[in-house]
């Protein structure tokens, strides 16, 4: 029973590169989401997908990219990481209706140097 | 932009003692829900009361929401230890796919 998977848990980067954050969610959930957090804004959302193929963006989209070709994955890439994209980056996943809570995953540290 | 503000933003109490929370939001929501984060690690997700209802109780914990007020409260009775994390509430707005705003946050210390 694994859940919600984030790889890597830590990662350092330089600036420029580009850099893809894993997720895996073993239960078919529909709904998927990546989320950053950082001190004084809390936790932000940045892209989510409804299902395989549907993504939209949330209110921190700008310099990351979102894939779901399979339901249960949904990788964030940064194409060219910036310092300001130095954060604790968490997926979530919801099986249906927004009518439910989140289960979330245990976080990837990302340090762009 | 944040949707939900909490107060206090640190809280510290003895084992015992209960803990209450509070969350003001701006605009109308479908639901609203809190979530724990222990240090390090993701958020779970602890309850969620929908717009029509005024209280809610899971275990030690009692949700109220008043949606005159755009504001809600989390009340963790006979706290433990166990309870320190940060308790964070999240607002739902199902026009927009249900995606969840979170406020900031209170850290809650409950010292044994």
């Amino acid at each position: 029973d694994a859940g919600i998977t984030q790889s890597p848990r830590y990662k350092i980067t330089e600036t420029g590169r580009q850099v893809t954050l894993m997720c895996h969610q073993t239960w078919s959930h529909s709904y998927m989401f990546w989320y950053r957090q950082d001190l004084g804004h809390g936790l932000r959302l940045i892209y989510y997908s409804a299902a395989a193929d549907i993504t939209d963006k949330g209110e921190v989209p700008d310099g990351y990219v979102v894939s779901r070709s399979k339901t249960e994955n949904f990788p964030l890439t940064l194409e060219s990481a910036t310092r300001s994209q130095t954060s604790v980056y968490f997926c979530a996943s919801r099986l249906g209706p927004p009518s439910t809570g989140q289960y979330f995953g245990p976080g990837t540290r990302l340090t762009v140097t | 932009s944040q949707q939900g503000e909490e107060d206090p933003q640190a809280l510290s109490i003895q084992e015992g003692e209960n803990a209450t929370m509070n969350c003001s939001y701006k605009t109308s929501i479908n639901n609203l829900q809190w979530y724990r984060q222990n240090s390090g690690r993701g958020l779970v997700h602890l309850i969620l009361i929908r717009s029509n209802e005024r209280e809610k109780h899971s275990g030690r914990l009692r949700v109220t929401l008043d949606t005159s007020k755009k504001s809600s409260s989390l009340l963790i009775t006979a706290s433990r230890a166990a309870d320190t994390a940060s308790y964070f509430c999240a607002t739902a707005i199902y026009n927009q796919g249900g995606k969840l705003i979170f406020g900031q946050g209170t850290e809650l210390s409950v010292k044994p």
